[in-house]
């Protein structure tokens, strides 16, 4: 049981490229999540999904797209970087409504 | 609109000491759940507990535990004597549902040997 996984570990942008952070989850849980950590803000959450083919905006949505064709995966895709995106990006998965959210390892992006 | 404050953005500690982190939520639901979540230096979110709002049971996990108190809208975590392993920055959470999870901004801890 892998847990939640997510990739890559790290990365470094342009500013204007695009890319795609992964996340795969192997618990079968409904529910995945998306959040950014900055100093000092705590958690973000960018984008959440209650099932395959649902998603919806967190608080921080601009500048980043999802979408879930399956219950395992949800990506997070940075459309056109800008440097304010240089975050730790963290996925997550729970099982229903209110219940425990565990999280990937993380995804370091530095946006130059 | 849900909210978390988690007031004390650092503490130090000497080890041994007990230490007790703040959490205060503003919440309009009946129904809701709070989390805490320890982050170490090495960076994962490591889960600790979840509360429901119907119970107001506190709970002892070994060196921890957690004071749940709905008349004051407070969710607080204490650690008994601490130990440097118990460093880290612990986040406060909140969720009325539908996974829209609002976190606090974290307290870093430090265990001074």
């Amino acid at each position: 049981n892998a847990g939640v996984t997510q990739t890559p570990k790290f990365q470094v942008l342009k500013t204007g490229q695009s890319m795609t952070l992964q996340c795969a989850q192997d618990m079968n849980h409904e529910y995945m999540s998306w959040y950014r950590q900055d100093p000092g803000m705590g958690l973000r959450l960018i984008h959440y999904s209650v099932g395959a083919g649902i998603t919806d905006q967190g608080e921080v949505p601009n500048g980043y797209n999802v979408s879930r064709s399956t219950t395992e995966d949800f990506p997070l895709r940075l459309l056109s970087a800008a440097p304010s995106q240089t975050s730790v990006y963290f996925c997550a998965s729970s099982s229903g409504v209110g219940g425990t959210q565990y999280f990937g390892p993380g995804t370091r992006l530095t946006v130059l | 609109a849900q909210k978390v404050t988690q007031a004390q953005t650092e503490i130090s500690v000497v080890e041994k000491e007990d230490v007790t982190l703040d959490c205060v939520y503003e919440t309009r639901d009946t129904t809701y759940y709070l989390f805490w979540y320890k982050q170490p230096p090495s960076g994962e979110l490591v889960f600790l507990i979840r509360r429901n709002s119907f119970d107001e049971q506190n709970e002892i996990s070994g060196r921890y535990s957690w004071n749940f108190q709905k008349s004051t809208s407070s969710f607080n975590f204490t650690i008994t004597a601490s130990q440097v392993v118990d460093s880290a920055v612990y986040f406060c959470a909140l969720s009325e549902g539908y996974q829209k999870v609002t976190f606090g901004i974290g307290t870093k801890l430090q265990v001074i040997p």
